[in-house]
C-alpha cells in the first residue's frame, strides 16, 4: 500500500539549475497538492490540482511550475533554482473536498 | 482567505499527563478541521478530524473539540506516551471556493519520561 510516493528524497542544486520533483499516488484520488515546509512557517501551498487537467496557484507559486500528467502524477518544476527555495517539499492527495490529505514522505532540497 | 493560528508553538508535558493544543480560524464558512502528526523526517499524517456539524470527536487517547461560535478548535491528548512526541498541525477548510486546507504553524510536543 504505497500511498503517495515522492522522488527524489534528497537533492542539492546549484543556483540557476533546474529540476523536477515527482509525485505519484495510487489511491485514485482526484486532488493533488504541493506544499513547502520551512522552520516556523508551517506548510505553505505552492500549487494544487483539484482534478485531472486543472492546476491552480496556491500561496507561494513564484519560481515554480506544475504539471498534472494524469490522475496519478503531479510534478513540481523549479526552472531556475534560488537559495530561497531551499526547503522540504511535500506532495499530498485527497479523494475530494470532504476528506483529509495523505502526504508523501517529502523531498529535502538544498540550493547552494 | 482563511487564516489559522495555532498555540503554543512548543509544549512539554510529563509522561502520563494531558496535552492540549489550540487553533483559531478566521473564515466562518470553514467546515472541516483535521489534525496532523509529523514525526521527524516523515510527512504529516492525519490523526483525527472533525466537521462543523459535530462539537467533539474522540479516538482512544485523542479528542478534538470545536467551538463554531468562537471559531476555535482544540486537540486533546490524554495519558501521553513518549511516542506522542512530534510536531502537530491543525488545519481548516472553507465550505466555499477551492478545496485547499490552510494549516497552522505547528506545535512541537515533547513528552518527558
Amino acid at each position: 500500500n504505497a500511498g503517495v510516493t515522492q522522488t527524489p528524497k534528497f537533492q542539492v542544486l546549484k543556483t540557476g539549475q533546474s529540476m523536477t520533483l515527482q509525485c505519484a499516488q495510487d489511491m485514485n484520488h482526484n486532488s493533488m497538492y504541493w506544499y513547502r515546509q520551512d522552520p516556523g512557517m508551517g506548510l505553505r501551498l505552492i500549487y494544487y490540482s483539484a482534478s485531472e487537467g486543472t492546476t491552480d496557484k496556491g500561496e507561494v507559486p513564484n519560481g515554480y511550475n506544475v504539471s498534472r500528467l494524469n490522475k496519478r502524477e503531479f510534478s513540481l518544476r523549479l526552472e531556475s533554482a534560488a537559495p530561497s527555495q531551499t526547503s522540504v517539499y511535500f506532495c499530498a492527495s485527497s479523494r475530494d473536498r470532504n476528506y483529509g490529505y495523505t502526504f508523501g514522505s517529502g523531498t529535502r532540497l538544498t540550493v547552494v | 482567505g482563511e487564516n489559522v493560528e495555532q498555540h503554543p508553538s512548543t509544549l512539554s508535558v510529563q509522561e502520563g499527563d494531558s496535552a492540549v493544543i489550540k487553533c483559531t480560524y478566521s473564515d466562518s464558512a470553514s467546515n472541516y478541521f483535521p489534525w496532523y502528526k509529523q514525526e521527524l523526517g516523515k510527512g504529516p499524517q492525519l490523526i483525527i478530524d472533525i466537521r462543523s456539524n459535530v462539537g467533539e470527536k474522540k479516538d482512544q487517547r485523542i479528542a478534538v473539540t470545536l467551538n463554531k461560535t468562537a471559531k476555535h478548535f482544540s486537540l486533546h491528548i490524554t495519558e501521553t506516551q513518549p511516542e506522542d512526541s512530534a510536531v502537530y498541525f491543525c488545519a481548516a477548510r472553507s465550505n466555499f471556493g477551492n478545496e485547499k486546507l490552510t494549516f497552522g504553524t505547528g506545535t512541537r510536543l515533547t513528552i518527558i519520561p
